[in-house]
């Protein structure tokens, strides 16, 4: 199985800062990647696809990058509602797999 | 509007056997694969299977967690996926979610309990 690992685990952040989360793949997905949203007692909603590609109606703020085994996600200028728990996963090969999450906390 | 409702969720005793139920609306559900994630109690997301469109054949992928326990099936005709879970053990109770595709809608969850 592919192997997603996310860092840091977690992170404290204040309002309007920009935050950088990573995920490494343990073997090359090409750009099979995605990333998810998790508000406490929510279902986790798709931010990105394709790596870098923004869902319809995710604002802009979001961004992905890269490619092969190495992914971000940037979440620039935080809000209130951006503090939350964020996945990512591949799809390139099954089983998919998720990293163990990322935990966006108020500083 | 995409929707996808789970149901059937509820409290078993380890080794019986429930299903789950994902009724889909808003788009044209025999088009898309469909997956099941879950969640167990503080703990991360975990995709455990998914049946693929008639075009693939309905071809079904497991996780090894619960390949030859649990079934995803599939009726078009009702736009519903099923996820049939036997022997059912204590460390299967989480929150279940069905979603779309590649994961890019999910319902609200169903949560299962398995415990004496």
């Amino acid at each position: 199985d592919i192997q997603m690992t996310q860092s840091p685990p977690s992170l404290s952040a204040s309002v309007g800062d920009r935050v950088t989360i990573s995920c490494r793949a343990s073997q090359d997905i090409s750009n099979h990647l995605a990333w998810f949203q998790q508000e406490p007692g929510k279902a986790p909603k798709a931010l990105i696809y394709g790596a870098s590609s923004l869902h319809s109606g995710v604002p802009s703020k979001f961004s992905g990058s890269g490619s092969g085994t190495d992914f971000t996600l940037t979440i620039s200028s935080l809000l209130p509602e951006d503090f939350a728990t964020y996945y990512c996963q591949q799809y390139h090969t099954y089983p998919w797999t998720f990293g163990q999450g990322t935990k966006v906390e108020i500083k | 509007e995409v929707q996808l409702v789970e149901s059937g969720g509820g409290l078993i005793q380890p080794g019986r056997s429930l299903r789950l139920s994902c009724a889909a609306s808003g788009f044209n559900f025999g088009a898309y694969a469909m997956s099941w994630i879950r969640q167990a109690p503080g703990q991360g997301l975990e995709w455990i299977g998914c049946i693929k469109s008639k075009t693939f054949g309905w071809a079904t992928e497991y996780a090894a967690s619960v390949k030859g326990r649990f079934t995803v099936s599939r009726d078009d005709s009702k736009s519903i996926t099923y996820l049939e879970m036997n022997s059912l053990k204590t460390e299967d109770t989480a929150v279940y979610y069905c979603a779309r595709s590649t994961l890019s809608y999910w319902g609200q969850g169903a949560l299962v309990t398995v415990s004496s």
